[in-house]
């Protein structure tokens, strides 16, 4: 069955401009998280939803949000952009709690100028 | 506070020699841990998961709860074994789960 697939595959944004991140999770699967992976903080989680609900999030500002559609399609948005949200960003799904495992996406490669 | 270490940035063997990369842990419940490997190039894939007890690639990892460890041990690395592995460790908070990682150790295994 296909994998989790991310959009766009790289991205780069002007400082103050949002982005929207896109996550098709594997079919099924009905919790999507977000993860940010940069060099110096290495993998932080952002958020998880499951069946359109906001379960955990991260130790991220506002300007960090996210949502989930009824077919469990999930959008990472981040609004003013700053030069420190370069990063790659990951989405990961799991049929329910994780217990078992996520199967993570290739990412989203955004560069902030 | 939740946390998960992996004390070597780095860890450089030659084929055919035993590798053990360390894992610690701070939870206060029962944990659900796991190895996830990053390939150059390729997405992060999950390697084990405590929970499977299972031998993947050779490689096996112990949960040891007296010692808060988590180490992967493969007792003949291959050449093909080099890359980033992550330790993580799936919290349950609000009926949902999420990773907490740690930063990983880059492994090469030199010919």
């Amino acid at each position: 069955k296909a994998g989790v697939t991310q959009t766009p595959r790289y991205l780069i944004k002007t400082r103050g401009q949002q982005v929207t991140l896109s996550c098709s999770p594997i079919s099924g699967h009905r919790s999507v998280s977000w993860y940010q992976q940069t060099p110096g903080q290495g993998l932080q989680f952002l958020f998880e939803y499951f069946s359109e609900t906001q379960r955990n999030k991260g130790n991220f500002p506002g300007r960090f949000s996210g949502r989930q559609f009824s077919n469990s399609r999930s959008e990472m948005n981040v609004s003013t952009l700053e030069l420190g949200d370069s990063a790659l960003y990951l989405c990961a799904s799991s049929p329910g709690t994780g217990a078992w495992g996520y199967t993570f996406g290739s990412g989203t490669r955004l560069t902030v100028v | 506070a939740q946390r998960v270490t992996q004390p070597e940035k780095l860890l450089s063997v030659f084929k055919g020699a035993p590798v053990e990369l360390k894992c610690n842990y701070s939870y206060s419940g029962s944990p659900e841990l796991f190895w996830y490997v990053q390939y150059s190039r390729q997405r992060l894939q999950l390697l084990l998961r405590h929970i499977s007890r299972e031998s993947i690639k050779g490689f096996t990892a112990d949960l040891n709860k007296g010692e808060t460890s988590f180490h992967l041990k493969k007792p003949f690395a291959q050449e093909e074994d080099s890359a980033m592995y992550y330790c993580a460790l799936n919290l349950l908070d609000n009926q949902g789960g999420k990773l907490i990682f740690g930063q990983g150790t880059e492994l090469s295994v030199k010919p």
